[in-house]
Parts: structure tokens; sequence; C-alpha cells
């Protein structure tokens, strides 16, 4: 069974610096990994998505995160953070049948002026 | 841009009520599913749909709940007797196919059961 692991319930940083939010894996297969977002009283967005591709993964608002299967990390990156940003980041995975994504427990972006 | 609609957005019932929650999927995608997330907590796989047939279930998903897709349009996620801890938001996604797709969420149905 897949499953993730989002280190840091809640990030904080100010506008303009550096975002970094972790992610680790686990599976038994190769994984299908994914990015989502999700704003106040809103539903869930796609990011970006890893599918065995390019390790190093280009999403949506300036977002990109790298697979690197050596330490089973799936990091969402950003270069710049802007108070728009703010928000509830979900990593999730799935295996081969894609048929059960399962998502981690969620990480709140906080962006200071 | 293709959209997953979900109604009604907010639901309140009874205890004990049966809710029947709806959704439209994304009109060429073959794979259907439910997630809930009570406030403050992670999102939960519940189900998901194929080919007319439950394709997986988490052990959240006991006898109180039933998927349908009664009309080749529709989605629906029926709780037969809801129990104050039903009280979540209800997530329905869809996906063209397996593998490499990632899924369309709706906005959700936030159920509150009193």
């Amino acid at each position: 069974a897949q499953s993730v692991t989002q280190l840091g319930s809640h990030v904080s940083v100010s506008e303009g610096a550096l975002v970094l939010l972790r992610c680790n894996y686990s599976s038994s297969v190769p994984p299908y990994l994914f990015w989502y977002v999700q704003y106040p009283n809103q539903g869930l967005q796609l990011l970006l998505k890893y599918t065995s591709a390019a390790t190093l993964v280009k999403g949506i608002n300036g977002f990109e995160a790298e697979f690197k299967k050596s330490e089973t990390s799936f990091h969402l990156t950003k270069p710049s953070a802007h108070m728009s940003d703010a928000a509830e980041y979900f990593c999730a995975v799935t295996g081969y049948n894609n048929n059960d994504m399962r998502f981690g427990a969620g990480t709140r972006l906080t962006v200071k002026p | 841009e293709p959209e997953v609609t979900q109604t009604p957005s907010h639901q309140v019932t009874q205890m004990g009520q049966e809710v029947i929650l709806r959704c439209v999927p994304i009109s060429n995608h073959l794979y259907f599913y439910w997630y809930r997330q009570i406030l403050g907590q992670k999102v939960e796989f519940l189900v998901s749909f194929y080919n007319n047939e439950i394709s997986e279930k988490s052990e959240i998903f006991d006898d109180q709940f039933s998927v349908e897709r009664p009309d080749g349009s529709n989605f629906t996620l029926k709780i037969r007797s809801t129990k104050l801890e039903d009280s979540a938001m209800y997530f329905c996604a869809s996906s063209a196919g397996t593998l490499n797709y990632g899924y369309t969420f709706g906005s959700g149905t936030r159920l509150t059961v009193v």
C-alpha cells in the first residue's frame, strides 16, 4: 500500500522567501505523486504531478517538485512566496492502478508580509 | 476547463436521516471517487468506482454508505443513517484513466449532522 508523510503541519514564511514543503512517500511499487492545494472553503486543485517521466516537475503558480527515489521524497518548492500562496497543501500518492489516491495530513502555509 | 460539480454545497441534516450527495463528473472520465475531510483533518479516501461497480473502498466505507451512478452522468454518495461523526466535507473526484492521470476534484459538499 502507498502512503505519504508530510513533515510540518504548519509552515510560515515571509513574502519573497523560499517555500519548502516536505513530503516523503512509502510505496511497494513505483509511485505516482501529486501535490494539491486547498484554499479556504474550496476544493482541491492539482498543482503538479510526477508520473515517472522527468524527476523535476513544474506546476502552476511557480511551484515545482523533485522526485528523489534515494530519499523517497517529493518536496514542493517555490523560489519566492506570494501572499496568495497562503493555503493548505496536500501531498498524495497512487500506485499502479490509480484506484485509491492517499493523501498526507496536509501542511498549512502562512505567508507574512 | 471541465469541472466536477457537486451539489449541494452545504447540507444540514438530523442524526439518523438519510442523505444523498450528488456529483457530476467530467463527461469523458471513467473513474469516480469519494473522499471526505473532517474539519481540520486529512483528506480520507472512501471509495472508487469504475465500470458501474466499486473497485476499492476504505474501512470508513461501511454498510451505511453506498454509491451509485444512476443515469450515466451523476455519481451519488448515500449515507443511510447519518451520525454526528459523519459531519465533514465530502469531495467527489473523477479521472480519465489509471496510471499517470491525476484526479479532478469538485469543490465539495459540507455535511453537517445535528
